[in-house]
């Protein structure tokens, strides 16, 4: 199956700063990226949809200033948390699927560990 | 809206035995269906789809799952488990009318016993 990238794999922090998470597809192009959050114990909880070229659309309840979405190319997308603070640590996940048809199974990055101290 | 249940939190097996994972779902049109399986610290690794055609779909690593309409239900098995096969699990429905979202299940963590 296709590939999906994150890095870094884990990062701590110290709360205030900003902290950047790539999502890259390395063999696909991935029109759409979709970034998820998962809680210890927890299910993957959808943040928004990442769409090439033009801005992200954002589930209901995740503040859209804090956490910044920029998917300029076709194979990359970035997240980034703002003034990140402890609440804000968790794993988060990429995922992409290949351009087309909706019943594509979606490729999933690696994770990337937040921790804000 | 769509949604995925998962009834168990956990499934305990002997290696050997058969195991399953059970996955209930609910859509407004036609149910595209998933399962993946998470490994600790590691992203979500495809297993197998239903999207359309025989009712039993055969995926990764000796994984099956049987798509039933009539009791909206997608239960991941495989006859003889390994000890290798204790992870999270979890299952996961797109519905094209919602966006091609996928929405996932609470997750089932399996623990396969030497």
């Amino acid at each position: 199956g296709a590939v999906v990238s994150q890095h870094p794999s884990w990062v701590i922090c110290k709360s205030g700063t900003s902290v950047k998470i790539e999502c890259r597809s390395l063999d696909f192009q991935a029109t759409t990226m979709f970034w998820y959050r998962q809680f210890p114990k927890q299910s993957l909880m959808l943040m928004a949809t990442s769409n090439e070229g033009s801005k992200a659309t954002y589930e209901q309840g995740v503040e859209k200033d804090k956490f910044l979405i920029n998917h300029a190319s076709l194979t990359l997308s970035t997240l980034t948390v703002t003034s990140a603070h402890p609440e804000d640590s968790s794993f988060y996940i990429c995922s992409s699927g290949t351009s087309g048809a909706t019943f594509n199974e979606q490729f999933f990055g690696p994770g990337t560990r937040l921790t804000v101290l | 809206a769509q949604s995925v249940a998962q009834p168990e939190d956990q499934v305990n097996v002997a290696e050997g035995n058969p195991l399953t994972v059970k996955c209930t779902y609910s859509v407004s049109g036609n149910p595209y269906l998933f399962w993946y399986v998470q490994y600790p610290n590691r992203g979500l690794q495809f297993l197998l789809k239903y999207i359309t055609g025989d009712n039993l779909v055969k995926g990764s690593y000796g994984f099956e799952a049987e798509f039933n309409k009539s009791q909206t239900s997608f239960h991941l098995k495989k006859p003889s488990a390994l000890v290798s096969d204790s992870a999270l699990y979890f299952c996961a429905v797109r519905d094209k009318a919602a966006g091609n979202k996928l929405t996932f299940g609470g997750g089932t963590r399996v623990l396969v016993k030497p």
